[in-house]
Parts: C-alpha cells; sequence; structure tokens
C-alpha cells in the first residue's frame, strides 16, 4: 500500500531557530515530491522535487529528495511567527489517471 | 480502470469560443478538484468542491467557471481563454474528510487542451 509519513507531527520553536521536517514514503510508479504550506485553508503549493540530490532554494526555505533512501527534508532557517502552519508533503504517483497521496502534515508552531 | 473519468482527452479552442470539460468520478467520494498543469510546472489547484459546494477558487480568472451539480460531476467551463491558458487539466476526487485538499486525492488522465 502506497505511504507517506512525516516526522515529527508537531513542533514548537523560537523566532531565529532553524527547523528541519521529514517526510518518507513507500510507493510504486513515483512521480514527484511536493511539500505545501496550509494554513486553514487548502495548501499553497512550495516545492516539486523529482530528481535526488538537487536542493530547492526559495528564501529561508529550501528542501531535497532522496529517491535511493526515499526521503525528503525540508528546511526553514531563521524562523519567524509567520512560518507558524502545518507543513505537508505529498507525493504524486502515476496510476493511470494518477494519484497524490498526502503524509499526516507536521505541525509548526514558531514563538515570539 | 480508473474511478475518474475525463472527457475530452484533447481539445483545441479558439480564443472566442466556449466548451466545457467534464469531469465524473465512480468512487463515491464527496469531494472534487480541478488542477491545472502546465509544462514542467507542478500541479495547480484551481477549485475545489466538498459536498456539491465550492470551498476553494485559487483566484483563478472568471473565465474559468466550475459546475458541481452533484457529488459525481463535476465541469469546468471555458469562454474567451487565452494561449497561455494551454495546459493539460487534470481533474481529482477525494473522500473528503479533513482539511480540503488533504486527504488522497485519485485524478483523471485529464484534457490536453490548446488554445490558438
Amino acid at each position: 500500500e502506497d505511504k507517506v509519513v512525516q516526522s515529527p507531527l508537531s513542533l514548537v520553536v523560537h523566532e531565529g531557530d532553524t527547523v528541519t521536517l521529514n517526510c518518507s514514503y513507500e510507493v510504486t510508479n513515483f512521480r514527484s515530491l511536493l511539500w505545501y504550506k496550509q494554513e486553514k485553508k487548502a495548501p499553497t503549493f512550495l516545492f516539486m522535487l523529482t530528481s535526488s540530490g538537487i536542493e530547492k532554494k526559495s528564501g529561508r526555505l529550501s528542501s531535497i529528495l532522496d529517491k535511493k533512501e526515499l526521503f525528503s527534508i525540508l528546511n526553514i532557517t531563521a524562523t519567524q511567527t509567520g512560518d507558524s502552519a502545518v507543513y505537508l508533503c505529498a507525493v504524486e504517483v502515476l496510476y493511470q489517471g494518477g494519484k497524490l497521496i498526502f503524509g499526516q502534515g507536521t505541525e509548526l508552531s514558531v514563538k515570539p | 480502470e480508473t474511478g475518474v473519468t475525463q472527457t475530452p482527452r484533447h481539445l483545441v479552442m479558439g480564443m472566442t469560443n466556449k466548451k466545457s470539460l467534464k469531469c465524473e468520478q465512480h468512487l463515491g467520494h464527496n469531494a472534487m478538484y480541478w488542477y491545472k498543469q502546465s509544462a514542467k510546472k507542478p500541479l495547480e489547484l484551481m477549485f475545489v468542491y466538498n459536498f456539491k459546494e465550492q470551498t476553494e477558487n485559487n483566484s483563478v480568472p472568471s473565465r474559468f467557471s466550475p459546475e458541481c451539480p452533484n457529488s459525481s460531476h463535476l465541469f469546468l467551463h471555458l469562454h474567451t481563454l487565452q494561449p497561455e491558458d494551454s495546459a493539460l487539466y487534470l481533474c481529482a476526487s477525494s473522500q473528503g474528510a479533513g482539511p480540503p485538499g488533504t486527504d488522497t486525492q485519485y485524478f483523471g488522465p485529464g484534457t490536453r487542451l490548446t488554445v490558438l
């Protein structure tokens, strides 16, 4: 059965800290791995990863994929209170039409 | 056989045409989605319907108009599109449990749209 597992499930840090969120997966017919940020509405897209070892960066956020060990990490440096959200990892699977499987999410809380 | 079907599979239209994309799911799901996928770009969520009610509209131009008459059918009505709207339009459905867009979504094969 295809599955996506994120850890930790929740995390509390202080402003300025660096955090690392983990996502591991077991799927057949992997197409891509996506990271989303969710703040009480439908998720907003952060990164799409398809190749191993190539870091994607956007400001203080970065992410990398390891297709051999089947995991990805999302790093956030110099965290701010506005980074507080649920971070979702999803794996896109090629299966006829396709399937997008979400992990449980990591709830990040950044304290001032 | 996929539980989500889309018609047509390919569509070519001029900028002044009006056309509709159709999606049907046979999975007993309560949530349905429209996504746009442009070349080498990730999925862009356009609309979310949960129990036939539109719960998300991700700043989509009004030339795209969704319709969800029941939980099994979803339409995307197209009017005066632009060439940059050419893309693969994917429909998906999910059980609808939890916050919108977080349970496993099952995709249809997509409609490849070309706007001339």
